[in-house]
């Protein structure tokens, strides 16, 4: 069985832009999360989405968001970018209770 | 809210032989996971091992095992027979399951292994 796939792997984006990540579950898993990870702030979660509707949320702000599809995929989309939104990017999919994560996204803001 | 603290920024053992990796935690439910996974330089976290608080019984899976104790809100990883590839950093996380689906996985800081030839 495939694993969770993200795309793109690598962005690089100016201060001002903003950018969309997509992430590919596991087939049968319905239950997708975000987190980002820096050096600073470690691990933090950004949001889950099961069956299209966004059940949990972390303490991001609104330039933040995402959304989940039919077929479980998910995007994140962050709009006006800062330098500070430069991270690694990791998606994860569950069934029950486990997640498994994606290898991220790394998004450079210059 | 939920905490988690791994207190040993890094860590260093010889190849083939053990070592352990501290984490505490807080929180005031019953029924949550617990789960370590390690994150090596390629940056692909991979789950080594999970723990439900209600069994009593310490999760193994081969080289790896825990030591669950609940009281103590404590959770650690023996390694055993060291081996070079174990060598990545090391995430301790805690999540309140929903629904038995997901969740939220609150991150320790990490502990950073070296295995050393």
């Amino acid at each position: 069985k495939a694993g969770v796939t993200q795309t793109p792997r690598y962005l690089i984006k100016t201060r001002g832009q903003q950018v969309t990540l997509s992430c590919s579950p596991i087939s049968g898993h319905r239950s997708v999360s975000w987190y980002q990870q820096t050096p600073g702030q470690g691990l933090q979660f950004l949001f889950e989405y099961f069956s299209e509707t966004q059940r949990n949320k972390g303490n991001f702000p609104g330039r933040f968001s995402g959304r989940q599809f039919s077929n479980s995929r998910s995007e994140m989309n962050v709009s006006t970018l800062e330098l500070g939104d430069s991270a690694l990017y990791l998606c994860a999919s569950s069934l029950v209770g486990t997640q498994y994560f994606g290898p991220g996204t790394r998004l450079t803001v210059l | 809210a939920q905490t988690v603290t791994q207190s040993q920024p890094e860590m260093s053992v010889q190849e083939a032989e053990t070592v352990t990796l501290s984490c505490t935690y807080d929180t005031s439910e019953n029924n949550y996971y617990l789960f370590w996974y390690k994150q090596p330089p390629s940056r692909q976290m991979i789950l080594v091992i999970r723990q439900e608080a209600y069994k009593q019984q310490n999760a193994t899976e081969n080289r790896f095992s825990v030591n669950f104790q609940k009281a103590a809100k404590s959770f650690s990883l023996k390694i055993s027979d060291s081996q070079l590839g174990d060598t990545a950093m090391y995430f301790c996380a805690f999540m309140k399951p929903i629904y038995n689906q997901g969740g939220k996985l609150i991150f320790g800081q990490g502990t950073e292994l070296s295995v050393k030839p």
